[in-house]
């Protein structure tokens, strides 16, 4: 079985600054998929970058980017330039096996501050 | 990505009664999966949906509790049955990439939060 850990329950930045959010995960798959969905206090869950395991190039969405590190597996997000909208819980997830099913960190809260 | 709606977007029920909440997709998804969030805490899934066949329960769930529908490609219903306030959360329904092929991406409705009295 998976298990995600995110071992940062709650962060705080600065406005414009850069913050990087820690997920570590443990799994016997070769092949899988792993994601960050951002949820604020709207509460929808909303995908904010997807980074698949073949891959050895770190995924990049704007602002988002990720340090992939596929033999200590880990899975950490970079926010760069943080914006009061970033302000949201984040998950860390993985996707992998037959059943196309995701397993869910505990969460990060990220507090953006003005 | 796909555009997904889910009715009612919040209700406050008594304990002992039933919640149906609909899950509604723009287009024809393969898989759908439905979701609870208690207050503070992580999701957890709670079945899987596939259309033309019975749903796949997690650990810890049943269908007499929670029945689940999939009539279509683009539509799901789940109950909450016998409801106690044990069942206050946020239940999210989510589908995978409109493409045919299932990769794990998964894109979530906003949700609907059920508050048990």
């Amino acid at each position: 079985a998976q298990t995600v850990t995110q071992s940062q329950p709650e962060m705080s930045v600065q406005e414009a600054e850069t913050v990087t959010l820690s997920c570590t995960y443990d799994t016997s798959e070769n092949n899988y998929y792993l994601f960050w969905y951002k949820q604020p206090p709207s509460r929808q869950m909303i995908l904010v970058i997807r980074q698949e395991a073949y891959k050895q190039q770190n995924a990049t969405e704007n602002r988002f980017s990720v340090n992939f590190q596929k033999a200590a597996k880990s899975f950490s997000l970079k926010i760069s330039d943080s914006q009061l909208g970033d302000t949201a819980m984040y998950f860390c997830a993985f996707g992998g096996g037959s059943n196309y099913k995701l397993t869910f960190g505990k969460g990060t809260l990220l507090t953006v501050n003005p | 990505s796909a555009v997904i709606s889910q009715k009612p977007s919040r209700d406050i029920c008594q304990r002992g009664t039933s919640l149906t909440i609909q899950c509604q997709v723009d287009s024809q998804v393969t898989m759908m999966f439905w979701y609870r969030q208690q207050p503070g805490q992580s999701l957890t899934l709670i079945a899987t949906a596939n259309q033309g066949s019975e749903a796949t329960y997690e650990s810890g769930f049943v269908i007499d509790k929670f029945p689940i529908s999939r009539p279509n490609l683009t539509f799901s219903t789940l109950t909450v049955s016998n409801m106690s306030p044990e069942d206050s959360s946020i239940y999210l329904c989510s589908v995978d990439t409109p493409t045919g092929v299932s990769s794990y991406e998964q894109y979530f409705g906003p949700g609907t939060r059920l508050t048990v009295t």
